[in-house]
């Protein structure tokens, strides 16, 4: 079963700090991943989308990475400001062909403060 | 950028009646739509996809006749929730994407359903 997993839960940080947010994945064959911002109560917004063969790919104070051999990506967040406390979701595509079914995490809950 | 656009944000209905969710892409055609519902503090599970002139196909669990789901044009999905119950109150989500397993899914802003 394909299967998409975040951490931490949840992370509280100081406006203007680093943090780094993890997914790990079983989803085989792998096409893309992707990272996703949600404020509460609003649909996903995308951040980054990577293939197979991608290591690494940056939004402004956003930075993925993947290792798709260890089937494993971070989010790096530099300079975290007030406006970045949101949910993060990490989204996995398989590849099947033509009809494609993604996998979601089940997000981390991040937290800014003054 | 692609835009999702979803309505309404919110509403409130009684128990046993139905209500419809839009969910349109405004600036390009979307040949696969996704329907999302969200628990407080989880991520987005889904519960069917529907591609362009063709029945959606639902997740298991989800009763279809209860959950319908329209996919009518390339730029329009409305997902009905039908004899609504105090247990179907949630927040649903809309997703819609173009042809290729590299392109990105695009999200409407969610809407907030309340049955009392």
């Amino acid at each position: 079963k394909n299967q998409v997993e975040q951490s931490p839960q949840s992370l509280i940080i100081l406006e203007g700090k680093n943090c780094t947010l993890q997914c790990n994945y079983t989803v085989s064959p792998f096409s893309n991943l992707r990272w996703y911002k949600q404020d509460t109560g609003r649909g996903p917004v995308s951040l980054t989308i990577m293939t197979f063969s991608e290591n690494t790919k940056s939004n402004g104070r956003y930075t993925a990475t993947l290792d798709a051999d260890t089937k494993q990506s971070s989010l790096h967040i530099t300079a975290s400001q007030l406006s970045d406390s949101a949910s993060y979701i990490c989204v996995v595509s398989p590849y099947s062909g033509g009809y494609q079914k993604v996998t979601f995490g089940t997000g981390t809950k991040l937290q800014v403060i003054p | 950028g692609a835009v999702v656009s979803q309505h309404p944000s919110r509403v409130i209905c009684k128990s046993g009646t139905s209500v419809k969710i839009e969910c349109r892409s405004l600036d390009f055609q979307a040949t696969t739509m996704f329907w999302y519902r969200q628990f407080p503090k989880q991520s987005l599970m889904l519960m069917a996809t529907s591609n362009e002139g063709s029945k959606a196909t639902y997740e298991q669990g989800v009763e279809k006749d209860k959950f319908l789901i329209n996919h009518a044009s390339l730029t329009l999905s409305t997902l009905t929730v039908t004899s609504a119950h105090p247990e179907d109150s949630s927040f649903y989500i809309c997703s819609a994407k173009t042809a290729g397993n590299n392109s990105p899914l695009h999200f409407g802003n969610g809407t907030r359903l309340t049955v009392t």
